[in-house]
């Protein structure tokens, strides 16, 4: 069975400082999906960020990016730049190839720091 | 705004009751699914309808129950309501059905049972 393991239930940053939060996952699956959604105190959930498993490049969006460790299973958020508006829950997300359900981690609760 | 409407947004009820929860997918999304997420909890993928069909199943209870209408509308209904319901229920909905397709997420119908 597939897992998603965020380890880090909660973290804090200075405004403009950079701050990675952390993703590792479980699968025997070769062809797969991960993505970040970003979940303010509205509660609506926002993706982020997605990166398909085949491509070696990292995926960037603005400033956020990720480091994708396929070997590792890890895929990390690195956000840089942090702004107030970036605190929220972050849930990162995976998907296999040929399947129909996403799996989602606990989540990390980050806050921007004034 | 991603383009998934949820209604209602607000709904408080009483235990014994019986609720529908209505979904209105992203123009040209054919797949939509349904998340419930308790307090402070992470996402637990109830189920998945594709084009009115029935396309995967989570942890969903007997008690509850979803369609997908022709219009591609979705209606996840919660019956025998208990406190522990009580919880935001997240419509999704995708092009596609299965892993490539990001999904796109409302803004929530946020249940209260009492």
């Amino acid at each position: 069975a597939q897992t998603v393991t965020q380890s880090q239930p909660e973290m804090s940053v200075q405004e403009a400082e950079t701050v990675t939060l952390s993703c590792t996952y479980d699968t025997s699956e070769n062809n797969y999906y991960l993505f970040w959604y970003k979940q303010p105190p509205s509660r609506q959930m926002i993706l982020v960020i997605r990166q398909e498993a085949y491509k070696q490049q990292n995926a960037t969006e603005n400033r956020f990016s990720v480091n994708f460790q396929k070997a590792a299973k890890s895929f990390s958020l690195k956000i840089s730049d942090s702004q107030l508006g970036d605190t929220a829950m972050y849930f990162c997300a995976f998907i296999a190839s040929g399947t129909y359900k996403y799996i989602f981690g606990t989540g990390t609760r980050l806050k921007v720091l004034a | 705004d991603s383009g998934v409407t949820q209604t209602p947004k607000h709904l408080i009820t009483a235990t014994g009751q019986r609720v529908t929860l209505r979904c209105s997918p992203r123009s040209g999304d054919l797949s939509v699914y349904w998340y419930q997420q308790s307090l402070d909890q992470g996402l637990q993928f109830l189920i998945q309808y594709y084009n009115g069909e029935e396309r995967a199943k989570g942890n969903i209870l007997e008690r509850f129950s979803a369609q997908q209408f022709p219009d591609l509308h979705s209606e996840l209904n919660l019956s025998s309501l208990e406190l522990g319901d009580s919880a935001l229920y997240f419509c999704a909905s995708s092009v596609g059905s299965g892993a490539g397709n990001t999904i796109y997420f409302g803004e929530g119908s946020w249940l209260t049972v009492v």
